[in-house]
């Protein structure tokens, strides 16, 4: 079975700080691991995604997130947030070559000016 | 390019009707999810479609849903005898081939309202 676990359900960061959603991971097997954010009004998409290759996986808009399987750990983040990265943001979980996902609960991004 | 897209946007349906809701993938792409997203289960995995395989129905919660794809494109998902639970937004998600190594594309979603 997979889960995954977003340890915050909202964080608030200002502008020009780092960001750090967390995300810890359950898999019976091999996993792929993905983040996805939300707009409000708009669709899923795509940040970034770890399937077994490097461990430091880089994703657009300077997020990147770290495979630590010691840890079962997945967690996003970015040198400084931006405004246009508030938004709702939802790790994810896979096995490996299957095709469908699990995803968490969601962590709300807020960023002050 | 065109991306995937939902219709209706937005549905308010009486308890106990059935619902169709539509999904119109990627052109060229082989898979179709549906998924829901609700306040008390978050974002969940309802059916699977690949090509003319057999679909993937693990996570429909009950024998009220059932989903179709035609011609391997357009997908319908049909909700029987709605009930106050399944307020939920439901989201299609289409991608170029099997497998989670290709990135779903997500529509923006239909948001069900069951009265």
């Amino acid at each position: 079975a997979q889960s995954v676990t977003q340890l915050d359900s909202h964080v608030s960061v200002s502008e020009g700080t780092p960001v750090l959603l967390r995300c810890n991971y359950s898999s019976s097997y091999s996993p792929s691991l993905f983040w996805y954010v939300q707009h409000p009004n708009k669709g899923l998409q795509l940040l970034l995604k770890y399937t077994s290759a490097a461990t430091l996986v880089k994703g657009i808009n300077g997020f990147e997130a770290e495979f630590k399987k010691s840890e079962t750990s997945f967690h996003l983040t970015k040198p400084s947030a931006h405004m246009s990265d508030a938004a709702e943001y939802f790790c994810v979980v896979s096995r490996t070559g299957a095709n469908n996902l699990f995803f968490g609960t969601g962590t709300r991004l807020t960023v002050i000016p | 390019g065109a991306g995937v897209s939902q219709s209706p946007s937005n549905k308010v349906t009486e308890k106990g009707k059935d619902v169709e809701l539509r999904c119109d993938p990627i052109s060229g792409h082989t898979a179709l999810y549906w998924y829901r997203q609700s306040l008390g289960q978050g974002l969940e995995f309802l059916i699977y479609f690949q090509g003319n395989s057999a679909p993937d129905k693990s996570g429909l919660p009950s024998d009220r849903f059932s989903a179709e794809r035609t011609g391997g494109s357009v997908s319908t998902l049909t909700i029987q005898r709605t009930q106050q639970e399944d307020s939920a937004v439901y989201l299609c998600a289409s991608s170029p081939g099997i497998t989670v190594y290709y990135e779903q594309y997500f529509g923006p979603g239909t948001r069900l309202t069951v009265t």
